[in-house]
């Protein structure tokens, strides 16, 4: 089974810029997430889509964050215009149903992308 | 509010020897309890998780965990650490009201051969 897919790898860009990560999810997982993971933390989470609705954005920062999850399958994670402070790792994970407290709610990530802001 | 906090930031054992990586919660409702681990340039994954049945549970590659709800802990172990158990773990709280997780720092594991 293929797992949570996500590209690029490793982006570096200078502040003000834009960039855009890409996350396919394990075919048929109804949930993805978009996370941060800031060095020597944990992950925050930034959205969290149910199919191609919205569950749950209260941590993303809108105003220079977006997110989509067109036709409920792969999803973008955009920021414009990138600040130093955005230098993290973008996890994405998916899950079969509802949550990660449902019996096959179990997160599964991909490997994520590290982003450098300069 | 939930919160999460793993008492160590590293923790280096021998090869052999028993693991023992602290965590304890703050949650207002019945929590479910979880650890995942990260390899270096890999992806998270769940090692075991609590959700209100056994309070000592197990997970893969040996780890196990118990819930203590008395002194809100959820410590990980493994009586015998394997070079390849060298990774980052991270104890995670959902207190099942909201679905959100809320993640630990991290603890990094190191083996020493």
């Amino acid at each position: 089974e293929a797992g949570v897919a996500q590209s690029p790898r490793y982006k570096i860009i200078e502040k003000r810029q834009s960039v855009a990560f890409w996350c396919n999810p394990i075919s048929g997982h109804a949930t993805l997430y978009w996370y941060q993971q800031i060095l020597g933390q944990g992950p925050k989470l930034l959205i969290q889509f149910q199919n191609n609705g919205v569950v749950d954005d209260s941590q993303l920062p809108k105003d220079r964050f977006s997110a989509e999850r067109l036709k409920g399958v792969d999803s973008t994670l955009k920021i414009q215009p990138a600040k130093l402070e955005d230098s993290a790792v973008y996890l994405c994970a998916s899950s079969l149903d509802g949550g990660p407290l449902a019996n096959t709610g179990e997160l599964f990530f991909g490997e994520g992308s590290r982003l450098t802001v300069l | 509010a939930q919160s999460v906090t793993q008492l160590d930031s590293h923790v280096s054992v021998s090869e052999g020897t028993p693991v023992l990586l602290r965590c304890n919660y703050s949650s207002s409702y019945s929590p479910s309890l979880f650890w995942y681990v990260q390899h270096p340039n890999k992806g998270l994954q769940l090692l075991l998780k609590y959700t209100s049945a056994a309070t000592l549970v197990k997970g893969i590659n040996g780890f196990e965990a118990e819930f203590k709800k008395s002194e809100t802990s959820f410590h990980l172990t493994k009586p015998s650490a394997h070079m390849s158990d060298a990774a980052e773990y991270f104890c995670v709280v959902s207190d099942g009201s909201n679905y959100q997780l809320i993640w630990g720092a991290g603890t990094k594991l190191i083996i020493k051969p």
